[in-house]
């Protein structure tokens, strides 16, 4: 595998489930993030991790909850989500740090659907 | 407060005409400036980023952007437009110090290519 790979792709759960997204990065960076996509609204970023500690949160409600156990893993638990919880849940890694070589890769996303 | 600019929701091109897809952003300063592409149901792909130098940016694709100070500009530009270029354009810009790089993403210009 190379690059920034997520899994599943695509998920459909009921407001009850309990379930994880899974995001891995090959790339040696050492920083990751997860973005919500929805129809029709901005890139929204959730969380940002850094050297595996949480650097970023934004306002997200606490039925979603990530983990970072290492510098290429990222998880996203998910529970008793709601209908507008549907979007393109995007994870993306990066190095950390200030110069030129600064960039992100993105993996292709979860497309997620809440019944 | 930090922000990007996309004006352009949809763009409509005949294939084989130019392209030029808007981008301006306010910053206290000259922050780095990016641009990414996305195809429907994938990930975003960077097509280009300027961090110092050139304003004039070469990319992958054929793409080119343009950096102007003055108007607070990174306009993306593409001579003739193939058909495969129709996906979501995002154009986004980080402030690389203070130890905390976390880009601003503008809200999209759709690309749709007409034969």
């Amino acid at each position: 595998e190379t690059g920034v790979t997520q899994t599943p792709r695509h998920l459909v759960m009921g407001m009850t489930n309990k379930k994880s997204l899974k995001c891995e990065q090959h790339l040696g960076h050492n920083a990751m993030y997860w973005y919500k996509q929805s129809a029709k609204k901005p890139l929204e970023l959730m969380f940002v991790y850094s050297l595996e500690e949480r650097v970023e949160n934004n306002s997200v409600p606490s039925r979603f909850s990530p983990e970072c156990p290492n510098s290429s893993h990222l998880f996203l638990h998910l529970h008793t989500l709601q209908p507008e919880d549907s979007a393109l849940y995007l994870c993306a890694s990066s190095q950390w740090k200030g110069d030129s070589s600064y960039e992100q890769y993105f993996g292709p996303g979860t497309r997620l659907t809440v019944t | 407060a930090q922000s990007v600019t996309q004006p352009d929701i949809h763009i409509t091109v005949s294939e084989g005409a130019s392209l030029e897809l808007r981008c301006n952003y306010s910053y206290g300063a000259t922050p780095y400036l990016f641009w990414y592409v996305q195809s429907p149901g994938q990930g975003l792909q960077l097509l280009l980023k300027y961090f110092s130098g050139d304003t004039l940016v070469q990319g992958i694709k054929g793409f080119e952007a343009e950096f102007k100070r003055s108007q607070s500009s990174f306009n993306l530009r593409k001579p003739s437009v193939h058909w495969s270029d129709a996906a979501e354009y995002f154009c986004a810009v980080v402030l690389l110090s203070g130890g905390s790089y976390i880009p601003t993403f503008g809200r999209g210009t759709s690309l749709i290519v007409h034969p």
